[in-house]
């Protein structure tokens, strides 16, 4: 069973930079998944950040920027503010109507 | 702008069956593929079936496949999903969401099924 695996946790100082990442359980993610990203406050509904790899949707601030990072899929923030401290789950669609969620990484901004 | 609005939670039996329903609105309803993901309590989010656009295709997960049904009707800019052998571990908020390039790019507010006796 392929599972889409996330950091449980992460932490970063205010004003700093972090990176998310997001693997599959065998093998490489890559564009041809498109991985997405979404953020989660407690309480709330989830908000698609970057899709399609890289892209961000709309009104979502230039902080926020997705990657490949050797194997695995990237959510960068830069610049992290107070209200970035949530859940972020990332996304890949493997094909033939597989589509899976990572568990999701809790960041703390401190 | 878009809008999802998801109906139709509440509290069911083990063993029973449930229809949840999403009203759209602010989009061509009949030119996007549709999603349903699910959240239980202080979990995760999972991924669990979409729809095509004209209807005639659906995906499912293997934890819902054979229980969950997800239809469509386009002239009411509606979602469906027919649930049913319902059990604990389907106990979750219930989303629907718009698909767009491979990615929910729109979310309703969830709606809340609890499966208990």
């Amino acid at each position: 069973q392929t599972v889409v695996t996330q950091e449980p946790s992460f932490s970063v100082s205010p004003g700093g930079t972090v990176t998310l990442t997001c693997g599959l359980s065998s093998g490489s993610v890559s564009s041809t998944y498109y991985p997405s990203w979404y953020q989660q406050t407690p309480g709330q509904t989830p908000r698609m950040l970057i899709y399609n790899t890289n892209t961000r949707s709309s009104g979502v601030p230039d902080r926020f920027s997705g990657s490949i990072v050797g194997n695995r899929a990237a959510l960068t923030i830069t610049g992290a503010q107070a209200d970035d401290e949530c859940d972020y789950y990332c996304v890949l669609d493997l094909g033939g109507g597989t589509v899976l969620f990572g568990g999701g990484t809790k960041l703390t901004v401190l | 702008q878009v809008q999802l609005v998801e109906s139709g939670g509440g509290l069911v039996k083990p063993g029973g069956s449930l229809r949840l329903s999403c009203t759209a609105s602010g989009f061509t309803f009949s030119d996007y593929y549709m999603s349903w993901i699910r959240q239980a309590p202080g979990k995760g989010l999972e991924w669990f079936g979409f729809i095509s656009d004209r209807g005639d295709i659906a995906y499912y997960a293997d934890s819902v496949r054979g229980r969950f049904t997800i239809s469509r009707d386009n002239a009411k800019n509606s979602l469906y999903l027919h649930m049913s052998s319902l059990r604990a571990e389907d106990t979750a908020v219930y989303y629907c969401a718009r698909w767009r390039v491979r990615a929910s790019d729109h979310w309703g507010q969830g709606t809340l099924v609890t499966v208990s006796s």
